[in-house]
């Protein structure tokens, strides 16, 4: 069964900084592109980041380029995002999802608070 | 970017009944002239999204019958042929053909 579990979110200050993992499970991780998509609350779906098999190819959404950095571990079948600068605007729940051009497995989510 | 436009914004629809949702882009979704990267999510009330129809019109393992999608180019629609209760939920839309990839603003359907 495929899994993947988010983990790092919390409460930061505007202009702080957190990195946001997701352990995955069930397939050969590293045979797939990986994404992270956001959802302000209440609010739509957002393609922040995403990553090709070996980490050699990376594309950002440019509301996050140069604050935000997408990379892999396939060694240990993780996925992270660092995120510096952090806004007010950054605020939402972060998913990990499988695949990018069509997400077909998403972990639940970890929640990202931007406040003073 | 390639915007989704979605519609209606909200669905009421009795149970048994068909719904359908439109989702128009601003740019072609044809990807090397072959695949359109169009895909449908449902995400119920507290869930993650869960992929409905992939590649236009391809329906994911465990997604009722009920569930279609089809279009060309740039207009897409997700038909469900007789809505029942566990349908509830926001439906989006989303193109994967052109970075960065966008979703459509959804469609809450709820039961009338």
């Amino acid at each position: 069964e495929v899994q993947m579990v988010e983990s790092g979110g919390g409460l930061v200050q505007p202009g702080g900084s957190l990195r946001l993992s997701c352990a995955a499970s069930g397939f050969t991780f590293g045979r797939d592109w990986m994404s992270w998509v956001r959802q302000a609350p209440g609010k739509g779906l957002e393609c922040v980041a995403n990553i090709n098999q070996d980490g050699s190819d990376k594309y950002y959404v440019d509301s996050v380029k140069g604050r935000f950095t997408i990379s892999r571990d396939n060694a240990k079948n993780s996925l992270y995002l660092q995120m510096n600068s952090l806004r007010a605007e950054d605020t939402a729940v972060y998913y990990c999802a499988r695949h990018s051009r069509d997400p077909d497995d998403w972990g639940q989510g970890t929640l990202v608070t931007v406040s003073s | 970017d390639v915007v989704m436009t979605q519609s209606p914004v909200s669905l009421p629809v009795t149970l048994g009944q068909p719904a359908s949702i439109s989702c128009r882009s601003s740019q072609s979704l044809v990807y090397s002239g072959e695949n359109t990267y169009l895909s449908w999510f449902q995400q119920r009330p507290g869930q993650s999204p869960r992929r409905l129809i992939y590649l236009l019109s391809n329906r994911d393992s465990g997604v009722p019958d009920r569930f279609s999608g089809s279009g060309s180019g740039t207009d897409f629609t997700l038909k469900i042929s007789r809505v029942e209760a566990e349908d509830v939920g926001v439906y989006y839309c989303m193109q994967g053909t052109h970075w960065p990839y966008t979703f459509g603003l959804g469609t809450k359907l709820e039961i009338k």
